[in-house]
Parts: C-alpha cells; structure tokens; sequence
C-alpha cells in the first residue's frame, strides 16, 4: 500500500526551539508539500518541492524552511519556533496534476 | 483566477439517506478536479477525481460526483450515508499554470444522525 509517512503524530516544543518534521513517501512521486490546518482557515500551503533540491514558497512561508536533499524525503523546518505556529502540519505527494496522497498529519504544540 | 467554493459549511443527514455535497469553480478551461475526505485527527484521503470522458466519476468508499460544465460545478453523491461517512470532505483543483499547486476549497463539515 502507498503511503505519506509523517515521522511523528504529536510533537510538544518550546519556543525558540527549532523543530524538523519528516516526511517520506514510497511513490517516486516529483511533487511534494508541506500544508498547515487550522480551524476555520482552512488548508494553507507553506512549501512545495517539484524536484530534488528545488523548493518553492507557497501562501504562508515565513517562519519556516524546508530540505528536499532526496526525492522520497521532503522535511519542513520551524527555524524558531512560536505559539503561532501551534498547528496541524500536513505533507503530501503527488505526480503532476495528479491528486494528493496525504500523511496522516502532525499535530504540533508549541509552548 | 481559479477558485473553489463550497457553499456548505456543515450539513446534517440521516443515515440511509442521500447525500450531495456542493462545489463549484472557477477555471479557464476544462478543469482536473478532485474530491478529498478527512476524518477527524487524520490526513486528507483522495476520493475521487475527474480529468476528462465521462462526466460521472466513481470513487471509493460508495461515493460519486458529476461534472458539469454549464454551472461550473462538480457535486459529490452517495445514495446511502453510513455513520463512518462523517468527515469533513474538500473539493479541490490544480492551479492552470504549472499544475504543481492545488486550490483546496474550505471544506464542508459532514454530521451523520442516527
């Protein structure tokens, strides 16, 4: 079964720290993407990655990096992280103009 | 530019009963357009997609949705609701230039009663 694998489902930090979430995917897929959900704002797109080492901002980038050294890894980088970045990050994959397989999301606190 | 609106926020239905959930877009041209569930505490699950042919899709889960072209609209239908089909569902479509985003609309919240 394919699979978005998201290295941790609940993740608890202090502020200031910085954070790495992981995301693999096993489907060779070129496109990936990392989203954050909150209520009521619904999905918004910090970063996607076309292709190995090239990144792209999306909608809400600052505050956050991201590394694509490897085509099946894409991880997002909270360089300082802030109460404001409590959230739930969601990656994704995909082939071009082709649907999302999602990871099963992380549900990150920061304090 | 493209767009997604789902005009339901949240909807309630029996269970047994059918089940139609709105969305329409904006798009230049024939747009590739897509259905997605989440359920609560979890990620999004592709349901189904619609890229060209048939107008009527078949996903999994009992779920379908009809493209039509005059109004602009890709609804999803299920004949019979299932309690497990409470969720919230997305509609979504590539942006028209690279394909490498998609515009996800605002979700519509599904309640199941008994």
């Amino acid at each position: 079964d394919v699979k978005v694998t998201q290295s941790s489902r609940y993740l608890v930090k202090r502020t200031g720290e910085k954070v790495f979430l992981e995301c693999v995917q096993d489907m060779d897929h070129e496109n990936m993407f990392w989203y954050r959900q909150d209520p009521g704002l619904g999905l918004r797109l910090i970063y996607f990655s076309y292709d190995v080492k090239m990144k792209e901002k999306g909608d809400i980038p600052e505050g956050y990096s991201v590394s694509r050294e490897k085509k099946e890894r894409f991880s997002l980088i909270l360089e300082s992280a802030s109460t404001n970045q409590t959230s739930m990050y969601l990656c994704a994959s995909s082939l071009p103009l082709d649907g999302y397989t999602f990871g099963s999301g992380t549900r990150l606190t920061v304090v | 530019a493209q767009s997604v609106t789902q005009p339901d926020i949240h909807i309630t239905v029996s269970e047994g009963a059918s089940l139609e959930l709105r969305c329409n877009y904006s798009y230049g041209a024939t747009p590739y357009l897509f259905w997605y569930v989440q359920s609560p505490g979890q990620g999004l699950q592709l349901l189904l997609k619609y890229f060209s042919g048939d107008t009527l899709v078949q996903g999994i889960k009992g779920f379908e949705a009809e493209f039509k072209r005059s109004q602009s609209s890709f609804n999803l239908r299920k004949p019979s609701v299932h309690w497990s089909d409470a969720a919230e569902y997305f509609c979504a479509v590539p942006e028209s230039t690279g394909g490498f985003k998609t515009i996800f609309g605002a979700g519509t919240r599904l309640f199941v009663k008994a």
